[in-house]
Formats: C-alpha cells, sequence, structure tokens
C-alpha cells in the first residue's frame, strides 16, 4: 500500500533563512507521481508541483526547488530567503498508477512558520 | 477560469440529521474526487468520479455516506444520520486527467453538534 512520510511535523525559520521540508514515499509501482500542496492560513490547498516517477530531473521556479531521488525514495522541497507569505502547512502526496483512480496519498504535513 | 467551487461554505448540523454538500469542479475536468480533512485523520479520499464509469467508493468510512455526480458535472456528497465524528472540512477537487495535478475547492466545514 501506499504511504507518504512528512517526519517534520512544525518547522521555525528567521526570515531570509533557506528551509527544506522532507518528503518519503512507499509505493509498489513503478508508475506513480508526486506532488507538493501548499495549504495557507486561509485554508484553501495551492497546488506547487507534480512530478512523474520517470522524471527524477529536480525543478526550479523561482525561490522553490524539488529534489525527487528514487535511489531513497524522497522528494524534498526547499524553499529558498524564505517570507512571511510561505507561512502555511505544506503536504506531499502521491499518486499511482495501480489505484485506477490515481487518488491522493497525502502525508501529515509541515506547517512552516516564518518569524519575520 | 472559475475554480473549483463548494457550497456551503460551512454548515451547522444537529447529530442524525442528513446533510448534502455541493461541488462543481473545473469546466472540462473529467475527473472529479472528494476528500476529508480533520485533525485526527488529516487528508483521506473518499470517492472518485471519471466520466460515466463507476465512481470509485473504496474510500468512503460507512454506508451513511453516498455521492453522485449528475451529467458529467457537479457532484452532491450527502451524509445521512450524521455523527459527531463525521465533523470535517470536506474537499472537492477536479483535474482534466489521470494523475494530473488536482485542484481543490474551498471546501465545506462540517459541523455536527
Amino acid at each position: 500500500a501506499q504511504k507518504v512520510t512528512q517526519a517534520q511535523t512544525e518547522i521555525s525559520v528567521v526570515e531570509k533563512e533557506d528551509v527544506t521540508l522532507d518528503c518519503v514515499y512507499e509505493t509498489r509501482d513503478t508508475t506513480y507521481y508526486l506532488f507538493w500542496y501548499k495549504q495557507p492560513p486561509s485554508g484553501e490547498l495551492v497546488f506547487l508541483i507534480r512530478r512523474n516517477s520517470f522524471d527524477e530531473q529536480n525543478e526550479i521556479s523561482g525561490r522553490y526547488s524539488w529534489n525527487f531521488q528514487k535511489s531513497t525514495s524522497s522528494f524534498n522541497f526547499t524553499i529558498t530567503a524564505s517570507q512571511v507569505v510561505d507561512s502555511a502547512v505544506y503536504f506531499c502526496a502521491l499518486s499511482e498508477s495501480g489505484a485506477g483512480s490515481y487518488q491522493l496519498t497525502f502525508g501529515k504535513g509541515t506547517k512552516l512558520s516564518v518569524i519575520p | 477560469g472559475a475554480g473549483v467551487s463548494q457550497s456551503p461554505s460551512n454548515k451547522v448540523t444537529e447529530k442524525g440529521k442528513d446533510v448534502e454538500l455541493r461541488c462543481d469542479p473545473i469546466s472540462g475536468h473529467t475527473a472529479l474526487y472528494w476528500y476529508r480533512q480533520s485533525l485526527g485523520q488529516g487528508l483521506e479520499f473518499l470517492i472518485y468520479f471519471q466520466g460515466n464509469s463507476a465512481p470509485d467508493k473504496s474510500g468512503l468510512p460507512s454506508d451513511r455516506f453516498s455521492a453522485e455526480r449528475t451529467g458529467g458535472s457537479v457532484s452532491t456528497l450527502t451524509i445521512q444520520r450524521t455523527q459527531q465524528e463525521d465533523s470535517a472540512v470536506y474537499l472537492c477537487a477536479s483535474s482534466s486527467e489521470l494523475g494530473y495535478e488536482q485542484y481543490f475547492g474551498p471546501g465545506t466545514r462540517l459541523t455536527v453538534t
């Protein structure tokens, strides 16, 4: 069965520090997709990124970057020069081709607080 | 364009009453999902619809929960004889294709008193 583990429950950083959010996943499928979502205090889940299991290329989008390593089953998320607006709960999620519906299995989330 | 919309945004109901929650997905998205978010259980999958295929109901926690999707668009999640443990935020999401990113609505916060 699929599983996503976000070991960091809460992280606090001072503004402008870099921070990495960890995500480890378990799956028996060879075809799967990994996602990160942001849930700010307003509550709505915001899509950040999707990676498929065949593409291990790291991705950078502005201050955000993602490191996908199949060898360690990890999909970590780094925020560079953090800002107060980055304060939110971040969820890592997995969907598998074996589950015909491709429903998302979420980690428990990491609450990030950026202190000015 | 318009995102996923859900109504009502908040619902308070008495234990034992039935409730209906509505989701309007992004236009053109064929896949629609319902999830539930609660403090104790995190984010859980409930049910999935894709076109005219039979829905995947594997995540529904009990037979008090049901859902339908009419005309391949709007979906309604119904909870019968609500219990206090049903209190949660119910989230709807839609996707253009299987495996692609799911876009979430703002959710319906259900409180059962």
